[in-house]
């Protein structure tokens, strides 16, 4: 079974700067499907980014960036230009090619500083 | 669209009674997810549909739940008897289900609801 970790319970940054979260996976598979999720206060999951294993480009969504290290198992996620709004709980999971289901890290919870 | 859309979004409840969490995934979706938030397991599937049929509830933590999908727009979570243990975030997600283009099979969740035992 595949299993997804997230090592930092919390992070914090400063507003306008750069913060990295960390995720690595277990998986005996080639190909899958790699997600970051942010659930703000409000508790809606909301997706952030996504990465295909097969691609080696790491995927860019405006100021959010993955680090995708496909050897290492490895999937971090850069939030560059940190704002206010960006404060949530962040999530990466892990979807099989052959199946639906998403596989959860612990989460992440990160706190922007003015 | 509406997104997907659960009820009631909180429900407090007494040990013993029925409860049921009721999902409306997005339109022309046919995969639906339900899973559960709690502080010391994080997020777990419980069940997930395809084409309205069951095809893993491996996470359904004991008969006490039940899960029903009678159509492609409407879906059900039920606890009978509900224990105080069962209080967490019960979450509804849906996409389009096992096709291969990632972009067509992201799942989408809604809000939550917030079941509370006592």
């Amino acid at each position: 079974a595949q299993t997804v970790t997230q090592s930092q319970p919390e992070m914090s940054v400063q507003e306008a700067e750069t913060v990295t979260l960390s995720c690595t996976y277990d998986t005996s598979e080639s190909d899958y499907y790699l997600f970051w999720y942010k659930q703000p206060p409000s508790r809606q999951m909301i997706l952030v980014i996504r990465q295909e294993a097969y691609k080696q480009q790491n995927a860019t969504e405006n100021r959010f960036s993955v680090n995708f290290q496909k050897a290492a198992k490895s999937f971090s996620l850069k939030i560059s230009d940190s704002q206010l709004g960006d404060a949530a709980m962040y999530f990466c999971a892990y979807r099989s090619n052959a199946g639906n289901m998403l596989t959860f890290g612990g989460g992440t919870r990160l706190m922007v500083k003015p | 669209d509406a997104g997907v859309i659960q009820s009631p979004r909180h429900e407090v409840t007494e040990m013993g009674q029925e409860v049921t969490l009721r999902c409306k995934p997005i339109s022309g979706h046919n995969s639906l997810f339900w899973y559960r938030q709690t502080m010391m397991r994080g997020l777990e599937l419980l069940i997930y549909f395809n084409n309205n049929v069951p095809i893993d509830d491996s996470g359904m933590p004991e008969d006490r739940f039940s899960a029903k999908m009678p159509n492609a727009s409407f879906s059900t979570l039920k606890i009978q008897p509900s224990e105080p243990r069962d209080s967490a975030v019960y979450f509804c997600a849906s996409s389009l289900g096992l096709v291969s283009v990632i972009a067509k099979n992201i799942q989408y969740f809604g809000a939550g609801t917030r079941l509370s035992v006592l």
